[in-house]
């Protein structure tokens, strides 16, 4: 079975510039989650989909990251414009029910 | 809100030591608990798990139990090898998201 896949693995921009991160969850899996990993900190939880649903984004800094999920199965997650605190590896993750997720191997960003 | 807390890193050991670390939690209700492990370059993977009082969870060699009287959940394995060099997450799932929250990691080093 395969796993989350993200791409690209990392990016490195400047301030100020727009930035757009995918992920595709393994294949029947509901639920896709994006964090946020700061740098000796464990992940935090940005936005969490049911479907093509928004469940939870109370995290998500909504004046510069949107995300989408449109046809309920991969999901892209956007930052414009970046600052230098966003910097961090992006996680995406997904589960079958509302138990066990599975994590992609993230995306780590650098603003310069 | 829910919080995990878990011992400072980083741990360096020898090979065949002992492994504690410790970690600690609060949550309203009764949230199922997770310690996940995170190798270079590699996403979360979920290393075991409890979802309620007294369960003990048991992966690879690692246990950890679950106690409600002292909110804890600490990790232990006892005889750790070089391959298990990695960061290690504690993390409770409870509310009516499910959503995981996680502890800084623990960054252990296990040498030869």
């Amino acid at each position: 079975e395969a796993g989350v896949a993200q791409s690209p693995r990392y990016k490195i921009i400047e301030k100020r510039q727009s930035v757009a991160f995918w992920c595709n969850p393994i294949s029947g899996h509901a639920t896709l989650y994006w964090y946020q990993q700061i740098l000796g900190q464990g992940p935090k939880l940005l936005i969490q989909f049911q479907n093509n649903g928004v469940v939870d984004d109370s995290q998500l800094p909504k004046d510069r990251f949107s995300a989408e999920r449109l046809k309920g199965v991969d999901s892209t997650l956007k930052i414009q414009p970046a600052k230098l605190e966003d910097s961090a590896v992006y996680l995406c993750a997904s589960s079958f029910s509302s138990y066990e997720q599975y994590f992609g191997p993230g995306t780590r960003l650098t603003v310069t | 809100g829910d919080s995990v807390t878990q011992m400072e890193g980083p741990v360096t050991l020898s090979e065949e030591a002992f492994l504690t670390i410790n970690c600690t939690y609060t949550a309203t209700g009764y949230p199922s608990l997770f310690w996940y492990v995170q190798y270079p370059g590699e996403g979360l993977q979920l290393l075991l798990k409890a979802t309620k009082a007294d369960d003990k969870g048991s992966n690879k060699g690692f246990e950890a139990t679950y106690r409600k009287e002292t909110t804890s959940f600490h990790l232990e394995k006892g005889s750790v090898q070089v391959s298990d060099s990695a960061v290690y997450f504690c993390a409770l799932k409870g509310g009516s998201n499910y959503k995981l929250t996680f502890g800084k990691g623990t960054l252990l080093t296990v040498n030869p």
